[in-house]
Order: structure tokens, then sequence, then C-alpha cells
């Protein structure tokens, strides 16, 4: 079975500083799929970036970069110049064909602060 | 034009009674999903539809019935709703297929049961 964990429940970070939030997994799958999505008090779900595992060189998307180390099954989100509008909750996801499905990992809530 | 829908945002009702949330998509996707959000927004997916036919259906109480009248369309039925029903439920629909596409969200419904 695959687990994706996040072990900070809570992160600060000023405006236009920088913030990585970290995010492990397990799986015994060679090809898969990872995703980090943020959920503001909207509570909608958004999509922030995503990374093939086959894919050697890291996702980005504007501000959002990812740190993906296969063999340490880690895909942290690093998120430069902060905005107000990032304070979220922040979830790591996985996903592989085999289950059809998405894992998600305990969510990280991040508050950016003036 | 909203792509996932779900009807209604919020729901109140009191333990033993039987509710229903609605699900669309307009975006001509074959897979849909239901996920439940608990009250430490820990997401877990319950169910997996492709082309009106169940795929996943992740050991949900046998009081959680999904509906498929067509593909656009995936419906979740409660019936005697008990207190730890109560959690933010989230429709989702990708393309499907093997290899992953990303999985649009809709704005979620809020059960609560008194």
């Amino acid at each position: 079975a695959q687990t994706v964990t996040q072990s900070q429940p809570e992160m600060s970070v000023q405006e236009a500083e920088t913030v990585t939030l970290s995010c492990t997994y397990d799986t015994s799958e060679n090809n898969y799929y990872l995703f980090w999505y943020k959920q503001p008090p909207s509570r909608q779900m958004i999509l922030v970036i995503r990374q093939e595992a086959y894919k050697q060189q890291n996702a980005t998307e504007n501000r959002f970069s990812v740190n993906f180390q296969k063999a340490a099954k880690s895909f942290s989100l690093k998120i430069s110049d902060s905005q107000l509008g990032d304070t979220a909750m922040y979830f790591c996801a996985f996903f592989t064909g085999t289950a059809s499905k998405l894992t998600f990992g305990t969510g990280t809530r991040l508050q950016v602060t003036l | 034009d909203t792509a996932v829908s779900q009807t209604p945002k919020y729901l109140v009702t009191q333990m033993g009674n039987d509710k229903s949330i609605k699900c669309e998509q307009n975006l001509g996707h074959d897979t849909m999903y239901w996920y439940k959000q608990d009250s430490k927004k820990f997401l877990k997916i319950m169910f997996s539809y492709n082309n009106k036919e169940l795929i996943i259906n992740e050991t949900v109480p046998n009081r959680f019935s999904p509906k498929s009248p067509d593909k656009a369309h995936l419906n979740l039925h409660i019936n005697s709703l008990e207190l730890g029903d109560s959690a933010v439920y989230f429709c989702a629909s990708s393309p499907g297929g093997s290899s992953y596409n990303e999985q649009f969200f809709g704005p979620g419904t809020r059960l609560t049961v008194l």
C-alpha cells in the first residue's frame, strides 16, 4: 500500500520569503505521479504542481517548484516570494495506474504573514 | 461555467436521516470520484466510477451508496446518518485511463450530522 507523510502540521512564513514544505512517500511501484494541492479557506482543491516519477527534472510552476528525490522517496515543495494568497492547507498526493486513486498526506497548514 | 458542481454546498441533518449529495461534471470526463475530508482535514477516497461502472470502493460502510445515472453524474446517498459522517465530501472527475490525468475537484459539501 502507498503512504504519504507530511511531517509539518503547520508552518509560517513572512511575505516575500521562501518556504519549503516536506513530503515523503512509500511505494514499491516504479511508475507514479506526485502532486501538491492547495486548499485555501474557500476549501476548493487546487492543483499546484505535478511531477512524473520517470522525469528527473524537477517541475516548476512560476513561484512553485519541487525537489524530487526518487531514491529517497522525497517530494518537497518550495514556494518563493510568498504571498498572502498562499495561505492555505497544502496536501502532497500520490497516484499510480495500478491503484488508480490519489493518496493524500495529512496536510501542512501554511500561514503567510506580513 | 462550473466544471464540477455539487449540491448542496451545506447540509445539516439529524442522526438517522437519509440524505443525498449530487455531483455533475461538464468536462466530458470518463472517471468520477467521491472523497471524504474529516475534521482533521484528512482526505481519503471513497469511490471511483469509470463510465458508470464502479472501479474503487474503499472500505466504506454499506450505508453509503454511490449512483451514476450517466457518466456526467455521480451521486452519493447516505442512509441512517451517524455523527461520524460529519465531514466535507468532495466530488472529482478526470479523463480516466491508466496514466494519470488531473483530477478536477468540486467545491465540496459540508455535511453536519446533529
